[in-house]
């Protein structure tokens, strides 16, 4: 049980174009949902925290504008990298957790995103 | 939340109990004490958690101590497979909007 399920795992792409990257939580609901970025010999850094239904909870020094994010339903949050350029290379990572309160963070595999 | 203390790495022989520390001297009464790992190119991985009292699952064992200031994550016999950044992490249980917020962690290496 709880899997968080993330889509696409690698992308590659032109500089200045957007990219859609979805998590689902496939067997649970989740109330809350998390997304980092982890550079290389990194450590994951939070982007951002979104609930569903509101606006999400941007980090310290992350662009709203750049990095949009959408949770629209309990199963579904969206990242957005938009007009994306070289140093947005990272690999991107979300997490959710569901209602109950005895359950941990659960994490995706991550997107591996390269603007060329 | 608190701040742990995890050494950076740590090598293990195959089949050997891994036995992996984390200092966190200033944790507060109700922050349990989390473990996630993370192998190369992949999300992490939810391992065990813990408030006070030693949790056991399929994958590993949890010691805190008395005093919780510090704690122990077991894995009991290591495999090649279990190669991956440990981190540990100490926070309240699911504190509403609040995520976890990942340190360096111990990079386990396991040899045959």
């Amino acid at each position: 049980g709880a899997v968080v399920s993330q889509h696409p795992s690698w992308v590659i792409c032109k500089s200045g174009t957007s990219v859609k990257i979805e998590c689902r939580s496939l067997d649970f609901q989740a109330t809350t949902m998390f997304w980092y970025r982890q550079f290389p010999k990194q450590s994951l850094m939070l982007m951002a925290t979104s609930n569903e239904g509101s606006k999400a909870t941007y980090e310290q020094g992350v662009e709203k504008d750049k990095f949009l994010i959408n949770h629209a339903s309990l199963t579904l949050s969206t990242l957005t990298v938009t007009s994306a350029h070289p140093e947005d290379s990272s690999f991107y990572i979300c997490s959710a957790r569901g209602t109950h309160s005895n359950q941990p963070q659960h994490f995706g595999d991550g997107t591996r995103l390269s603007i060329l | 939340d608190a701040k742990t203390t995890q050494p950076p790495s740590m090598d293990c022989a195959e089949g050997r109990a891994a036995n992996l520390p984390c200092n966190h001297s200033t944790i507060s009464g109700n922050e349990y004490v989390y473990w996630y790992r993370q192998i190369h190119s992949q999300g992490p991985q939810y391992i065990i958690h813990g408030l006070k009292n030693n949790e056991t699952n399929e994958m590993a064992s949890l010691i805190i101590t008395e005093d919780r200031k510090s704690s122990t994550l077991i894995l009991p016999h290591a495999t090649l497979r279990d190669t991956a950044v440990y981190y540990c992490i100490v926070r309240v249980l699911n504190q509403a909007g609040t995520a976890l917020i990942f340190g360096k962690g111990t990079t386990l290496s396991v040899s045959s």
